[in-house]
Order: structure tokens, then C-alpha cells, then sequence
């Protein structure tokens, strides 16, 4: 069965801290990785991770993959009460029918205090 | 104007009720997905279309059906609600399957 297991599942921290949140996983047929911020509202897309080893920054935000060890890390350095938010990982596979399919895991709800 | 619009945006009915979440977008994408989330258990996937003539069940069907009227429409349809359907749903889209753009979400409580 394809899984994607982020941790911690809940993370508070104060203003100013780096955090660091986890996502492993075990999927037949890897395609990508990826990671979602949800606020009040729909998810928004971050990263899209396809590479071991290359990481992906966007301002404070910061991701990389480990395709051999199967996780991988999203980091928020200098963290902003507005950092608050469920933090969703989702892997894209392949299906054995060769269709395309994503599996999300249960999210990291960060908590930023002032 | 948003790209992915739902409608209702929040709805309350009675367990055995017939439901109808719709959903369009504006982005000319031919993909588009339901989702639901619950407290703890993330985004899982109800079912997908990659484009009209294509439907697909993803790992929690059960208990839901959908139809895509068009390109631009993906409606889901719970044909009698139970209490553990209580949930946020969300729409989306892709034109590639990497990144995707949500809706704003439908609260459903089932009483």
C-alpha cells in the first residue's frame, strides 16, 4: 500500500525559530514530490521535488529530497507567525493501470507564537 | 475573479439526503479532482477526470459518485449522506499532474 508519513503532526514554536518537518514515504513508482501550505483556505503549492539531493528554496522556505533513503525535509528558518499552518506532503506515482495519482500524508500543523 | 470556484461553500443536511457539490474552473485544464479532508488524515482523493470522457475512482469512492458536464465542470454527488461524510471538500485542477490548484473548499456537515 503506497504511504506518505509526515512528522512531527503538530510543532509549536515561537518567532524567530527554524523549523524543520519531515515526510517519508514508501510508493510503488515514484514520480515526485511535493509540498502544499495550508492556511484557512485551499492549499497552496510550495515545492516540487523530482531530484535527490537539489534543493529548492523560496525566501525562508527550503526543501530537499532523498530518493535512497525515501523522506524528505521542508525548513522554515526565521519563522513568522504567518509560517502558521497545516504543512501537506504529497507524493505523485504511477498507477500499475499507468495512470497518475497523488497520496498525501496527514500534515504538520505549525503553530508560530509571537 | 477565482479560478476554481465551489459551490455551496458550506451546506447542512440530514443523514439518507441526496447532495450535489459542483465545481468549475476557468483555467482551461483538462485534469481536475475531488478531494476530502479531515482533522488528522490530510487531503485524500474521492475521484478524478482527466478529461470529459475520463473518470476515475481514487482511494475513498465509496459513497460518492461524480460527472464532468464539460471541461470547465466536475460535480460529486453523495447519493445518500451518512454522519462520517461530514467533512472539507476541495476541488482542483492541473493541466500537468504537478502542481495543482484548489478550490476554496465546501464545508458539509451531515446531521
Amino acid at each position: 500500500e503506497d504511504k506518505v508519513v509526515q512528522s512531527p503532526l503538530s510543532l509549536v514554536v515561537h518567532e524567530g525559530d527554524t523549523v524543520t518537518l519531515n515526510c517519508s514515504y514508501e510508493v510503488t513508482n515514484f514520480r515526485s514530490l511535493l509540498w502544499y501550505k495550508q492556511e484557512k483556505k485551499a492549499p497552496t503549492f510550495l515545492f516540487m521535488l523530482t531530484s535527490s539531493g537539489i534543493e529548492k528554496k523560496s525566501g525562508r522556505l527550503s526543501s530537499i529530497l532523498d530518493k535512497k533513503e525515501l523522506f524528505s525535509i521542508l525548513n522554515i528558518t526565521a519563522t513568522q507567525t504567518g509560517d502558521s499552518a497545516v504543512y501537506l506532503c504529497a507524493v505523485e506515482l504511477l498507477t500499475q493501470g499507468g495512470s497518475e495519482k497523488l497520496v498525501f500524508g496527514k500534515g504538520t500543523k505549525l503553530t508560530v507564537n509571537p | 475573479d477565482a479560478d476554481v470556484t465551489q459551490t455551496p461553500r458550506n451546506r447542512i443536511t440530514k443523514t439518507g439526503k441526496r447532495i450535489m457539490l459542483e465545481c468549475s474552473q476557468t483555467k482551461g485544464h483538462d485534469r481536475m479532482y475531488w478531494y476530502r479532508q479531515d482533522p488528522g488524515l490530510g487531503l485524500r482523493l474521492i475521484y478524478y477526470s482527466f478529461d470529459v470522457k475520463d473518470i476515475n475512482k481514487g482511494e475513498i469512492s465509496d459513497g460518492y459518485s461524480v460527472s464532468r458536464q464539460a471541461q470547465a465542470k466536475f460535480s460529486l454527488s453523495l447519493e445518500s449522506a451518512i454522519p462520517n461524510q461530514t467533512a472539507l471538500y476541495f476541488c482542483a485542477t492541473s493541466d500537468s499532474y504537478n502542481e495543482q490548484f484548489f478550490g476554496p473548499g465546501t464545508r458539509l456537515t451531515v446531521l
